[in-house]
């Protein structure tokens, strides 16, 4: 089974509807990210959360909340999806490194289209 | 202007050509620099990383840091149809000698290995 997964892997729906990306890990880290992934642009980062009770917005969050219901789970929500949202959705886990990098470990993906 | 700046390419080479992929900065805090690779519909995976400035290699991948002008290439040698992927270059800043989690991503090259 995937250490890191996501649901559901496609998806589409239509503007003003709300929907949530779900993720969850085996790996045991504490660490977890939500990025969008869109041509020419690249992955960014949407928010994330370092432990349960810590959430923090990354570069793009406005239009996106989310939840860290545990240590395994981190849900994206869009409250009121809009055509610029559609990409492909990638949720990340890591664990803190000691002396060295720290390796991100991504999820599949979920790819969002907004009508 | 970007705080990490990767051309897009598409890049198309030979089987058995050397691939040259570079990513500038702009941010002085930088102080790991990684490069994941991601196959068509996955998600990226950590192919390289290193911390200080000079060459690092694993195989046929060299990984290569030039932090006075702010530069960083990843080389493939003797490249296969198997390498054909999009690349990433991926930063971070370092707090306490300890990678700090967020990751600020390139635009990613995509590659392809032709027989």
């Amino acid at each position: 089974d995937a250490d890191v997964t996501q649901t559901p892997r496609n998806r589409i729906t239509k503007t003003g509807k709300r929907i949530m990306l779900e993720c969850s890990q085996t790996k045991g880290h504490d660490r977890m990210y939500w990025y969008r992934q869109d041509p020419g642009l690249g992955l960014r980062l949407i928010y994330y959360s370092f432990d349960v009770k810590d959430i923090n917005k990354g570069e793009i969050s406005d239009g996106y909340s989310v939840s860290r219901q545990a240590q395994a789970k981190f849900s994206l929500s869009l409250e009121s999806a809009i055509p610029n949202q559609t990409a492909l959705y990638f949720c990340a886990t890591s664990v803190p490194g000691q002396g060295t990098q720290e390796t991100q470990y991504f999820g599949p993906g979920t790819r969002l289209l907004v009508l | 202007q970007k705080e990490v700046e990767q051309d897009p390419g598409p890049l198309s080479v030979p089987e058995g050509a050397i691939v040259s992929l570079n990513c500038t900065y702009s941010n002085s805090a930088f102080q790991y620099f990684m490069w994941y690779r991601q196959y068509s519909r996955k998600g990226p995976e950590l192919l390289m990383y290193t911390y200080s400035s000079g060459n690092k290699e694993d195989g046929r991948f060299t990984a290569q840091v030039d932090k006075s002008s702010k530069y960083i290439s990843l080389f493939i040698r003797d490249s296969q149809p198997s390498d054909s992927a999009t690349y990433l270059c991926a930063m971070s800043v370092a707090a306490g000698g300890t990678s700090y989690g967020k990751l600020t991503f390139g635009q990613g090259t995509i590659l392809t290995v032709h027989p």
